[in-house]
This record gives structure tokens, C-alpha cells and sequence, in this order.
């Protein structure tokens, strides 16, 4: 079956530091990945997508590229900021239905 | 004109006790999920509607039982109640019921306790 593997958190890093949250996927077929942020308090949203290989998702300074040789989409931003601070899910839709896989989880916290 | 909602925000209840959790969207999509999220924030899919017709039903005791009277309503109602039921459930929807777009629309869930 599907499966996200996503970097165990939390990471912790001073504002404007640069940040990257890995992320590999296990899917069959030619899945779309996504990066969804849950700030404290509230439901996920999207943050960026890439529907297929070599595609780059930015979105709010935050980038993924799509890499099928390595099955991966890790999350970067150059320069972080306090209000960053959120949790960060991987995820991938390869199957009807939207049936989406999320991975674990990673929590960002970002410090003054 | 919130695109998801869900009510109640927050729940207390005691164990053995039924309670329902609502969820409404007004985006026109035609599919609608539950989602449970543990206190490690580990996000798991109940049940997925297409339509008002059950599409993914995850392996979740039958205490829970779902209900979609029309395609903008996806009700969640569950019976006696057990500790282990404490989590976040979250609504979503999105558009199609098929295609790779896969974007979810959550609502901003609904925090169970249960004592």
C-alpha cells in the first residue's frame, strides 16, 4: 500500500535559519504530493502541491520538488520566521476517490 | 462564511454516553471525509462520501456510524463512548471523485474528551 515517511520532529530553529522537512513516499502508479500546515488551533491547509515528476510546489517562501528517482518531496524555506511555527504534513493522492496518505507529522517551532 | 464547519468545537463527555459531531461545507464539492487525530497529531481517514454514497470505510468500530442526508452534510455520530475515542476529528472535503488533484478542505475540528 501507500505510505509518508516524514523526518521525526519537533525541529527547533532561530528565526531566519533555513529549514528543510524530509519526506519520502512509497506509491503505486504516478501519485500528486502535497505539504499541508496545521497552525496551533485549526485544520490543515494546503500549503503547495506538485502533481507530477520534476514539478516544484512554493507556496508563502516554502518550496518541494518533485523527485520519482527518489521517491521523495522534502519541504524547504530559506529563512524562517516565528509565525512558521506549525505542524507540517507530507501527503500523497494516487488512488480514486481522493483517498489521500498523510505521513506522521512534523512539528516546526521557530524562536525569536 | 466559513468553508468547512463543524460543530461542536468541543466536546466532554462521559464514557458509555452517544454524541454526534456535524459538518457542513458550502464549497460545492460532492465528497466529504472524517479524519481522527491522536494526541501525537497522527492524522487517520474514517470514512469518505461521494454523492450522500459511502466510498471508504476504514477499519473503525461500528459504534461509529456516519450519515450524509445531502452531499454538503456529513454528520459523525457515535455510541457509548470509551476513553480511547479522545482525539480531534477533523471534516474535509474536496471536489471529484476520482483524479490525482487531492486537495482537502478541512474544517478546524472538533476536540472529543472523553472522561
Amino acid at each position: 500500500g501507500n505510505s509518508v515517511t516524514q523526518m521525526e520532529g519537533p525541529v527547533t530553529l532561530s528565526e531566519e535559519a533555513f529549514l528543510t522537512i524530509n519526506c519520502t513516499y512509497t506509491a503505486t502508479g504516478y501519485p500528486s504530493l502535497f505539504w499541508y500546515v496545521q497552525y496551533p488551533g485549526e485544520g490543515l491547509q494546503l500549503l503547495l502541491k506538485a502533481t507530477k515528476a520534476d514539478d516544484k510546489g512554493s507556496n508563502k517562501g516554502f518550496e518541494a520538488t518533485y523527485r520519482k528517482e527518489t521517491t521523495s518531496f522534502h519541504l524547504e524555506k530559506g529563512s524562517v520566521q516565528v509565525s512558521d511555527s506549525a505542524v507540517y504534513f507530507c501527503a500523497l493522492n494516487s488512488g480514486g476517490y481522493q483517498k489521500v496518505t498523510f505521513g506522521t507529522g512534523t512539528k516546526l517551532q521557530v524562536i525569536p | 462564511d466559513t468553508a468547512v464547519s463543524q460543530t461542536p468545537k468541543y466536546l466532554v463527555t462521559q464514557m458509555g454516553n452517544d454524541k454526534s459531531i456535524k459538518c457542513e461545507q458550502n464549497l460545492g464539492h460532492d465528497t466529504m471525509y472524517w479524519y481522527k487525530q491522536d494526541s501525537k497529531k497522527f492524522l487517520k481517514i474514517m470514512f469518505s462520501y461521494n454523492n450522500k454514497e459511502l466510498i471508504i470505510n476504514e477499519t473503525v468500530p461500528n459504534r461509529f456510524s456516519p450519515k450524509s442526508p445531502d452531499k454538503a452534510h456529513l454528520n459523525l455520530h457515535i455510541n457509548s463512548l470509551e476513553l480511547g475515542d479522545s482525539a480531534v476529528y477533523f471534516c474535509a472535503s474536496s471536489q471529484g471523485g476520482g483524479g490525482n488533484s487531492g486537495e482537502l478542505f478541512f474544517g478546524e475540528g472538533s476536540r472529543l474528551t472523553v472522561l
